[in-house]
């Protein structure tokens, strides 16, 4: 199994441009999230959807758009992309729906630079 | 809001020395706290947990202490090897869906 694969890894944007960052898991998760990763700083959460079908801001949301295309699928946009959303963005899925274990699985992140 | 502390940025230790990472959080709400550990290129990968009904919970080499009462965690991590040079982070759960992350700490292991 994959897990959690993000895509790209590495991009690069021009301010104004716009782009989608994917991310897909194969663990038939309920719950995906994106956060981003500031040198010097945690993870912020930028937005999260429970379940398929249902999103939600998170800590840090302008500037972006998420869709949850379907129980694998959770893409995160940037509309029109500035230097300030320059960053590490990081998938995670957690299974959640009780049990003892809801740790977040992550994938392997896209490093962002807008120029 | 949520918000969880770190107490040190980067912690230095010799390797076979035990380390301890501490962590503040200010909900008294938070009800499960995970430490994950990031390793230079790669995610957070998940170390262990506790729930808040618990004060103490082992793993392999690793052991989460819980004081609720003054909202403090800690990770210590016994006979600390090279491999565990990472960034580690504590995360807290507060309900609902979300996870809030701390800032992290970087471990270094002296050889």
């Amino acid at each position: 199994n994959a897990g959690v694969t993000q895509t790209p890894k590495f991009q690069v944007l021009k301010t104004g441009q716009s782009m989608t960052l994917q991310c897909a898991q194969d663990m038939n998760h309920n719950s995906m999230y994106w956060y981003r990763q500031d040198p010097g700083m945690g993870l912020r959460l930028i937005y999260y959807s429970a379940s398929e079908g249902t999103t939600d801001k998170g800590e840090v949301p302008n500037g972006y758009n998420v869709s949850r295309l379907n129980k694998r699928e959770f893409s995160l946009r940037l509309e029109s992309a500035a230097p300030s959303q320059t960053s590490v963005y990081f998938c995670a899925s957690i299974p959640w729906g009780g049990g003892e274990n809801t740790e977040a699985f992550f994938g392997q992140g896209t490093r962002l630079t807008v120029v | 809001g949520e918000s969880v502390g770190l107490h040190l940025p980067t912690l230095s230790v010799q390797e076979g020395d035990n380390s301890i990472i501490n962590c503040a959080y200010s909900n008294s709400a938070s009800d499960y706290f995970i430490w994950y550990k990031q390793e230079s290129g790669k995610g957070p990968q998940f170390i262990i947990d506790i729930r808040s009904n618990m004060d103490k919970r082992q793993g392999q080499r690793v052991t989460v202490l819980l004081n609720k009462t003054v909202k403090h965690l800690s990770l210590q991590i016994a006979a600390t090897q090279p491999g565990d040079s990472a960034v580690y982070f504590c995360a807290v759960h507060t309900g609902g869906f979300k996870t809030i992350f701390g800032a992290g700490t970087r471990l270094f292991v002296k050889a």
